[in-house]
This record gives structure tokens, C-alpha cells and sequence, in this order.
């Protein structure tokens, strides 16, 4: 089982460069979510999504984009990396929360560096 | 704002012994998750508790949510090595779509 799978694992930008992290999910998910980890921070929500075409901001959306144009698939833009961008994003999938054993399930993580 | 604080941060334990990590939150949430996190890797669920009340074990690890008090513990019993992660805690806020997380406890076991 596939579960969450985000591309790439790692890469290295340079300030001002875009692109853009890919997330899929194969468990026929509503909803979707986009986190970045920083050391101390824990996680914190960016966007998410709770259903195709749909979008919101979550805690710390600026500088960043998303769009969900599939139900299984959710993407994240950076349009013009900063330093402070630096860091690992997680995307996540879950049906709607507050059901028995339905957590949010996570993928491995995109390691990014913006130099 | 929902805040969520997990006590303690860092925490280093001998194997065999039994401890316990607090998670309180600021608002009212019947709903808590627990999860676990290995250096480098993704996180992986532990414990959904839906409920005032709830319990849920797995191994040698008990969760339990007291709504009314915020607050819910992550029991750690006769620690092995393997248990070695970092535990994170995260409250919805009964919005049904986002979590908010802790910062995480860092345990470490030691023989």
C-alpha cells in the first residue's frame, strides 16, 4: 500500500528559484494538508484542503500556493523561495476528523534547503 | 487561538521505568491524537481518543483524554530502547479538518 507519497525527498534551491512539492494519496481521502517541520516548532499547518477544487490557509500560508485539481493529488507552490522557507514539509490525508481510528496519515516528508 | 503544550520536552529514561508526557490544550476539544516520530522519518498514528474519558493502549503505551481538565497523558511503561522517539500530541478543534500539534516530547531510553 502506497498510503501518502511526496516527491521529491530532498532538494536544494536557490532564493528566489520556484517549484513545486507534489503529494498523492491513494486512500481516497477528502481531505489533504500541507505542514512544515521546524526544529522546536513542531508542525504547522500551511494550507489544506477538504475537497477537490477547494482550498484554505491554515497557520502559515504565506509565500506558499497550493491548488487540488484531483481529489488525489495536492500541490504546493513556492513561488519565490526565502532562506526562511527552509525546512521539511509534510503533506497529510485523512477522511473528515473525529471518526473512530481515522487519524491524519502523513507521507516521508520533502527535505528542503533554500540557499 | 488553540494552544497546545506538552511537558516535558526532553525527556531521558532508563529502560524499565515508567513515565508520563502531558499534553494540555487552551480550548475545549474532545479530540486528541497521539503520534509518533523516528529521527528523519514521516509520523506515525498511535492513538485516536474521541472522547471524555477515552483510553487506548498498545503495548507498553496508555493514552488517556480528561476534557474537562485539557488534558491528556501519554503513560510509558517498563521503557525498552525501541520506544526511543519523539511523541507528538495533536488537538482538533472539533472543526473536523485541522490539528494543531505540540512541540513534542524527545525520549530517549537508556539501558
Amino acid at each position: 500500500n502506497a498510503g501518502v507519497t511526496q516527491t521529491p525527498k530532498f532538494r536544494v534551491l536557490k532564493t528566489g528559484q520556484s517549484m513545486t512539492l507534489l503529494c498523492a494519496q491513494d486512500m481516497n481521502h477528502e481531505y489533504m494538508y500541507w505542514y512544515r517541520q521546524d526544529p522546536g516548532m513542531g508542525l504547522r499547518l500551511i494550507h489544506y484542503s477538504v475537497g477537490e477544487g477547494t482550498t484554505a490557509k491554515g497557520e502559515v500560508p504565506d509565500g506558499y500556493n497550493v491548488s487540488r485539481l484531483k481529489k488525489q493529488n495536492f500541490l504546493l507552490g513556492l513561488e519565490s523561495a526565502a532562506p526562511s522557507q527552509t525546512s521539511v514539509y509534510f503533506c497529510a490525508s485523512s477522511f473528515p476528523l473525529g471518526q473512530p481510528n481515522q487519524p491524519q496519515h502523513f507521507g516521508d516528508g520533502t527535505r528542503l534547503s533554500i540557499l | 487561538e488553540l494552544k497546545v503544550e506538552q511537558n516535558p520536552l526532553f525527556l531521558s529514561m532508563q529502560e524499565g521505568k515508567n513515565y508520563t508526557i502531558y499534553c494540555n490544550y487552551s480550548t475545549t476539544s474532545d479530540r486528541l491524537y497521539w503520534y509518533r516520530q523516528d529521527p528523519g522519518k514521516s509520523l506515525e498514528s498511535l492513538f485516536v481518543l474521541l472522547s471524555n474519558g477515552a483510553v487506548k493502549q498498545e503495548g507498553r503505551l496508555m493514552a488517556s483524554l480528561d476534557t474537562k481538565a485539557r488534558l491528556s497523558t501519554l503513560h510509558i511503561t517498563a521503557a525498552v530502547h525501541d520506544l526511543s522517539a519523539t511523541y507528538f500530541c495533536a488537538v482538533d478543534k472539533n472543526s473536523g479538518y485541522a490539528l494543531n500539534f505540540g512541540k513534542g516530547t524527545s525520549l530517549l531510553v537508556t539501558p
